[in-house]
């Protein structure tokens, strides 16, 4: 089974502090992803890595960037949290050059606070 | 672009009874759909999946869904519920060949004794 791991499942940070989100699979996909979910808003895509140090917008990347050193593992950071991305975050991972018919695999989710 | 639209942001059921979470989509070309379910503090599990197939999909836990291209459609339904299948669903179309998924606001299904 594949195995999608956040580094966290609750954050509490503060406005203005740098905030790095962590996801590591073990089943060598080529392609990542980082969601943020809100409730009657479902998932939105705010980046997405089809392979190392590739990445790509999604539809809300504004406050955000993300770090794709190794294949296994992608980063979603916030360069200077705000209240409004107050949210949880979920990272998938799915195989393949031609993926868009494959499943997404997801982790826990993490739940980030900005006070 | 292509969007979704679930129509029911919340369904109360009755254990064994059955239930049908409607969706709907759009786009100009062909597409892939995708229902997902996320049982409380977990991320996301799918339940099934339209890849230009069989029209009537079967999933897993005794889930199937039917695509409807003239109605531009993938509803879900299952015969009968249990009180696991408490959960959100979500819907989520992606264009065939295309690289950016995108989710319904997601259904709350709460399974009642």
């Amino acid at each position: 089974d594949v195995k999608v791991t956040q580094s966290s499942r609750y954050l509490v940070k503060r406005t203005g502090e740098k905030v790095f989100l962590e996801c590591v699979q073990d089943m060598d996909h080529e392609n990542m992803f980082w969601y943020r979910q809100d409730p009657g808003l479902g998932l939105r895509l705010i980046y997405f890595s089809y392979d190392v140090k590739m990445k790509e917008k999604g539809d809300i990347p504004e406050g955000y960037s993300v770090s794709r050193e190794k294949k296994e593992r992608f980063s979603l950071i916030l360069e200077s949290a705000s209240t409004n991305q107050t949210s949880m975050y979920l990272c998938a991972s799915t195989q393949g050059r031609s993926w868009s018919n494959q499943p997404q695999h997801f982790g826990d989710g993490t739940r980030l606070s900005i006070l | 672009a292509q969007s979704v639209t679930q129509l029911d942001s919340q369904v109360p059921v009755f254990e064994e009874a059955p239930v049908e979470l409607r969706c709907n989509y759009s786009s100009s070309v062909s597409v892939y759909l995708f229902w997902y379910v996320q049982y409380p503090n977990q991320g996301l599990q799918l339940l099934l999946k339209y890849t230009s197939a069989a029209t009537l999909v079967k999933g897993i836990n005794g889930f199937e869904a039917e695509f409807n291209k003239s109605q531009t459609s993938f509803h879900l339904r299952k015969p009968s519920v249990h009180i696991s299948d408490t959960a959100e669903y979500f819907c989520a179309v992606i264009k065939a060949a295309g690289n950016k998924l995108t989710f319904g606001g997601g259904t709350r299904v709460l399974v009642k004794p």
